[in-house]
Protein backbone atom coordinates (compact mmCIF):
# COMPACT_ATOMS: atom_id res chain seq x y z
CA UNK A 1 0.00 0.00 0.00
CA UNK A 2 0.84 3.48 -0.93
CA UNK A 3 2.49 5.77 2.07
CA UNK A 4 -0.07 8.31 0.23
CA UNK A 5 -3.22 8.05 -2.25
CA UNK A 6 -5.54 10.53 -4.07
CA UNK A 7 -7.90 9.82 -6.87
CA UNK A 8 -5.67 11.93 -9.49
CA UNK A 9 -9.41 13.17 -10.63
CA UNK A 10 -9.64 15.68 -12.47
CA UNK A 11 -12.57 17.16 -10.80
CA UNK A 12 -13.88 19.21 -13.32
CA UNK A 13 -16.65 22.13 -11.79
CA UNK A 14 -18.10 25.07 -12.96
CA UNK A 15 -17.45 28.55 -10.76
CA UNK A 16 -18.62 28.93 -7.70
CA UNK A 17 -19.45 25.25 -6.80
CA UNK A 18 -17.90 23.10 -4.20
CA UNK A 19 -15.75 20.23 -4.58
CA UNK A 20 -13.71 17.87 -2.28
CA UNK A 21 -11.58 14.91 -2.62
CA UNK A 22 -10.10 12.82 -0.05
CA UNK A 23 -6.20 11.33 0.51
CA UNK A 24 -5.82 8.67 2.71
CA UNK A 25 -2.56 7.69 4.44
CA UNK A 26 -1.17 4.59 6.05
CA UNK A 27 0.96 5.32 8.26
CA UNK A 28 -1.24 5.67 11.50
CA UNK A 29 1.51 7.34 13.73
CA UNK A 30 1.25 10.53 11.83
CA UNK A 31 0.10 13.52 13.27
CA UNK A 32 0.42 16.40 11.29
CA UNK A 33 -0.78 16.43 7.53
CA UNK A 34 -0.46 19.02 4.64
CA UNK A 35 -2.23 20.44 1.77
CA UNK A 36 0.07 22.02 -1.02
CA UNK A 37 -1.18 23.47 -3.99
CA UNK A 38 0.84 22.71 -7.45
CA UNK A 39 -0.02 24.94 -10.57
CA UNK A 40 1.41 23.55 -13.65
CA UNK A 41 5.29 24.05 -13.83
CA UNK A 42 5.37 25.37 -10.44
CA UNK A 43 6.40 24.43 -7.22
CA UNK A 44 4.15 22.94 -4.85
CA UNK A 45 2.70 25.61 -1.94
CA UNK A 46 1.50 25.10 1.03
CA UNK A 47 -2.20 25.69 1.29
CA UNK A 48 -2.92 24.35 4.79
CA UNK A 49 -1.57 22.37 7.84
CA UNK A 50 -3.71 20.05 9.70
CA UNK A 51 -2.22 18.92 13.72
CA UNK A 52 -5.66 18.27 15.11
CA UNK A 53 -9.12 16.81 13.64
CA UNK A 54 -9.50 20.14 10.98
CA UNK A 55 -8.50 23.14 9.88
CA UNK A 56 -10.45 25.69 8.13
CA UNK A 57 -9.17 29.22 5.93
CA UNK A 58 -11.43 31.28 4.13
CA UNK A 59 -12.96 29.14 1.39
CA UNK A 60 -10.86 26.03 1.95
CA UNK A 61 -11.61 23.16 4.75
CA UNK A 62 -9.48 20.00 5.38
CA UNK A 63 -11.08 17.68 7.84
CA UNK A 64 -8.85 14.35 9.30
CA UNK A 65 -10.17 11.30 9.99
CA UNK A 66 -7.95 9.25 11.97
CA UNK A 67 -10.16 6.21 12.66
CA UNK A 68 -10.59 5.81 8.75
CA UNK A 69 -7.23 7.61 7.79
CA UNK A 70 -7.69 10.23 5.69
CA UNK A 71 -7.74 13.41 5.17
CA UNK A 72 -10.41 15.43 2.65
CA UNK A 73 -10.58 18.65 1.48
CA UNK A 74 -12.81 20.94 0.44
CA UNK A 75 -12.91 24.09 -1.41
CA UNK A 76 -16.09 26.02 -1.20
CA UNK A 77 -17.41 29.14 -4.02
CA UNK A 78 -14.59 28.04 -6.39
CA UNK A 79 -13.03 30.22 -8.35
CA UNK A 80 -11.05 29.91 -11.92
CA UNK A 81 -8.41 30.91 -9.73
CA UNK A 82 -8.56 27.98 -7.82
CA UNK A 83 -7.58 25.08 -10.95
CA UNK A 84 -4.57 23.63 -9.71
CA UNK A 85 -3.34 19.83 -8.40
CA UNK A 86 -3.77 19.71 -5.30
CA UNK A 87 -1.22 17.51 -3.18
CA UNK A 88 -1.80 15.92 0.19
CA UNK A 89 1.49 15.36 2.52
CA UNK A 90 2.10 13.04 4.88
CA UNK A 91 5.48 13.46 7.14
CA UNK A 92 7.37 10.35 7.08
CA UNK A 93 9.39 10.61 10.34
CA UNK A 94 10.58 14.23 12.12
CA UNK A 95 12.10 15.26 8.82
CA UNK A 96 10.97 13.38 5.54
CA UNK A 97 7.53 14.12 3.82
CA UNK A 98 5.67 11.66 1.52
CA UNK A 99 3.88 13.41 -1.15
CA UNK A 100 0.65 11.81 -2.74
CA UNK A 101 0.30 11.85 -6.71
CA UNK A 102 -1.90 15.14 -6.34
CA UNK A 103 -5.88 15.68 -7.61
CA UNK A 104 -6.56 17.65 -10.49
CA UNK A 105 -9.33 20.27 -10.17
CA UNK A 106 -10.26 22.60 -13.21
CA UNK A 107 -12.66 25.23 -12.22
CA UNK A 108 -14.66 26.09 -15.47
CA UNK A 109 -16.33 29.73 -16.40
CA UNK B 1 10.27 35.56 4.84
CA UNK B 2 11.38 31.92 4.20
CA UNK B 3 12.26 32.07 1.05
CA UNK B 4 14.16 29.59 -1.15
CA UNK B 5 15.84 30.25 -4.96
CA UNK B 6 17.15 27.60 -7.56
CA UNK B 7 19.09 28.76 -10.04
CA UNK B 8 19.03 27.91 -13.08
CA UNK B 9 15.14 27.77 -13.56
CA UNK B 10 15.38 25.66 -16.60
CA UNK B 11 18.39 23.88 -18.25
CA UNK B 12 18.71 21.98 -21.83
CA UNK B 13 21.84 20.51 -22.33
CA UNK B 14 23.51 17.52 -24.18
CA UNK B 15 23.34 13.99 -23.63
CA UNK B 16 26.96 13.09 -21.41
CA UNK B 17 27.44 16.88 -20.09
CA UNK B 18 26.82 17.57 -16.13
CA UNK B 19 24.37 19.85 -15.01
CA UNK B 20 24.86 21.86 -11.29
CA UNK B 21 21.22 23.39 -10.08
CA UNK B 22 21.72 25.78 -7.04
CA UNK B 23 19.39 25.66 -4.08
CA UNK B 24 19.38 28.83 -1.92
CA UNK B 25 17.67 29.78 1.39
CA UNK B 26 17.45 33.82 1.25
CA UNK B 27 16.45 34.86 4.26
CA UNK B 28 17.19 32.02 6.86
CA UNK B 29 19.53 29.59 7.57
CA UNK B 30 18.55 25.82 6.71
CA UNK B 31 19.46 23.25 8.67
CA UNK B 32 18.78 20.48 6.46
CA UNK B 33 17.62 21.08 2.39
CA UNK B 34 16.01 18.58 0.51
CA UNK B 35 15.97 17.37 -3.24
CA UNK B 36 13.31 16.26 -5.05
CA UNK B 37 12.52 15.21 -8.39
CA UNK B 38 8.81 15.28 -10.53
CA UNK B 39 7.89 13.54 -13.36
CA UNK B 40 5.18 14.95 -15.68
CA UNK B 41 1.59 14.02 -14.04
CA UNK B 42 3.58 12.20 -11.11
CA UNK B 43 4.31 12.69 -7.31
CA UNK B 44 7.31 14.53 -5.96
CA UNK B 45 9.93 11.91 -4.96
CA UNK B 46 12.69 12.39 -2.72
CA UNK B 47 16.15 11.86 -4.18
CA UNK B 48 17.94 13.05 -1.05
CA UNK B 49 18.55 15.03 2.32
CA UNK B 50 21.69 17.48 3.03
CA UNK B 51 22.64 18.48 6.12
CA UNK B 52 25.08 21.24 6.40
CA UNK B 53 28.68 20.37 6.72
CA UNK B 54 27.95 16.72 6.24
CA UNK B 55 27.55 13.88 3.59
CA UNK B 56 23.95 13.56 2.04
CA UNK B 57 21.42 10.74 2.81
CA UNK B 58 20.39 9.31 -0.66
CA UNK B 59 17.21 7.09 -0.82
CA UNK B 60 16.80 3.82 -2.12
CA UNK B 61 17.80 3.79 -5.92
CA UNK B 62 19.21 7.25 -6.10
CA UNK B 63 22.78 6.62 -7.17
CA UNK B 64 24.92 9.21 -5.29
CA UNK B 65 27.56 9.27 -7.53
CA UNK B 66 25.48 10.24 -10.87
CA UNK B 67 23.54 12.78 -7.92
CA UNK B 68 26.16 15.20 -6.71
CA UNK B 69 25.53 17.06 -3.53
CA UNK B 70 27.07 19.41 -1.96
CA UNK B 71 25.96 21.54 1.27
CA UNK B 72 28.72 23.60 2.22
CA UNK B 73 26.78 26.37 3.62
CA UNK B 74 23.88 26.99 5.46
CA UNK B 75 22.19 28.30 3.30
CA UNK B 76 23.46 26.86 0.28
CA UNK B 77 23.39 23.35 -1.78
CA UNK B 78 23.79 21.91 -4.70
CA UNK B 79 22.72 19.21 -6.97
CA UNK B 80 25.18 17.73 -9.69
CA UNK B 81 23.62 15.96 -12.60
CA UNK B 82 26.70 13.93 -13.84
CA UNK B 83 26.41 12.53 -17.15
CA UNK B 84 22.65 14.01 -17.85
CA UNK B 85 21.11 11.44 -20.26
CA UNK B 86 17.27 11.73 -21.47
CA UNK B 87 15.88 9.93 -18.60
CA UNK B 88 17.20 12.24 -15.63
CA UNK B 89 14.93 15.35 -18.08
CA UNK B 90 12.50 15.56 -15.23
CA UNK B 91 11.65 18.95 -12.99
CA UNK B 92 13.92 18.96 -9.65
CA UNK B 93 12.98 20.93 -7.14
CA UNK B 94 14.72 21.47 -3.20
CA UNK B 95 12.91 22.65 -0.13
CA UNK B 96 15.38 23.80 3.15
CA UNK B 97 13.83 23.35 6.33
CA UNK B 98 14.93 26.23 9.35
CA UNK B 99 14.73 25.36 13.22
CA UNK B 100 11.62 27.58 13.34
CA UNK B 101 8.30 26.93 12.05
CA UNK B 102 6.20 23.57 12.69
CA UNK B 103 7.34 20.34 12.71
CA UNK B 104 8.29 18.85 9.19
CA UNK B 105 7.58 22.45 7.65
CA UNK B 106 9.76 22.45 4.30
CA UNK B 107 9.64 25.46 1.66
CA UNK B 108 10.39 24.87 -1.42
CA UNK B 109 12.18 26.46 -4.71
CA UNK B 110 10.95 27.68 -7.86
CA UNK B 111 12.44 23.93 -9.14
CA UNK B 112 14.56 23.60 -11.98
CA UNK B 113 13.34 22.07 -15.56
CA UNK B 114 16.16 20.02 -16.94
CA UNK B 115 15.98 18.55 -20.40
CA UNK B 116 18.66 16.45 -22.18
CA UNK B 117 19.09 15.92 -25.80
Amino acid sequence: RKEVEQDPGPFNVPEGATVAFNCTYSNSASQSFFWYRQDCRKEPKLLMSVYSSGNEDGRFTAQLNRASQYISLLIRDSKLSDSATYLCVVPINDYKLSFGAGTTVTVRA
Amino acid sequence: GAVVSQHPSRVICKSGTSVKIECRSLDFQATTMFWYRQFPKQSLMLMATSNEGSKATYEQGVEKDKFLINHASLTLSTLTVTSAHPEDSSFYICSARGSFGRDNEQFFGPGTRLTVL
